[in-house]
């Protein structure tokens, strides 16, 4: 199936930085990639859709200033966390699909990222 | 999108059948079932989705009941490498490919 890669895996940083993490589809053109966060023990909640060309749509709640998103491309969609804290320890999780209208999204490895 | 409604958790036999339930009352006629799993700390992975028909792939089958309002996936030989959470999800083929996870099940295959 089709891959979905992100990078990087693991992130330490420090409080009051900035992290960008990358999510790339490896083998088809996505116009549309959607990020999520993981805290332990629970289930995935979506942040944001992000658009090729055009700004991303946030879910409630999410603070789109915080949570920088930019889709350049077909293949590469970006999320900076901006001012890290250490309540933004978590794992961020990207996903992309084919475009059409019931097939199936792939989702990246994960980046687990934690603010000391 | 409409909800679903999975056991939290469900133990199954190494070998045996693994019959993880769902329930979805409130899906309407355009809404997909999707099934994704997650083992620990990894991304969520692809294993079948349907509308109405039974579905088989080479990972498991989807039976959805007539009425549409439940399904259960089924993965014929459980391993221990099955151990993960199970997420069933509803979703619109028009609505822009976002899917809600829910609180899925968490299948522990024991040997």
């Amino acid at each position: 199936g089709a891959v979905v890669s992100q990078h990087p895996s693991r992130v330490i940083c420090k409080s009051g930085t900035s992290v960008k993490i990358e999510c790339r589809s490896l083998d088809f053109q996505a116009t549309t990639m959607f990020w999520y966060r993981q805290f332990p023990k629970q289930s995935l909640m979506l942040m944001a859709t992000s658009n090729e060309g055009s700004k991303a749509t946030y879910e409630q709640g999410v603070e789109k200033d915080k949570f920088l998103i930019n889709h350049a491309s077909l293949t590469l969609s970006t999320l900076t966390v901006t001012s890290a804290h250490p309540e933004d320890s978590s794992f961020y999780i990207c996903s992309a699909r084919d475009p059409g209208s019931n097939s199936e999204a792939f989702f990246g490895q994960g980046t687990r990222l934690t603010v000391v | 999108d409409a909800k679903t409604t999975q056991p939290p958790s469900m133990d199954c036999a190494e070998g045996r059948a693994a019959n993880l339930p769902c329930n979805h009352s409130t899906i309407s006629g355009n809404e997909y079932v999707y099934w994704y799993r997650q083992i620990h700390s990894q991304g969520p992975q692809y294993i079948i989705h349907g509308l109405k028909n039974n579905e088989t792939n080479e990972m498991a089958s989807l039976i959805i009941t007539e009425d549409r309002k439940s399904s259960t996936l089924i993965l014929p030989h459980a391993t221990l490498r099955d151990t993960a959470v199970y997420y069933c999800i509803v979703r619109s083929g028009n609505q822009g490919g976002k899917l809600i996870f829910g609180q899925g099940t968490e299948l522990s295959v024991k040997p």
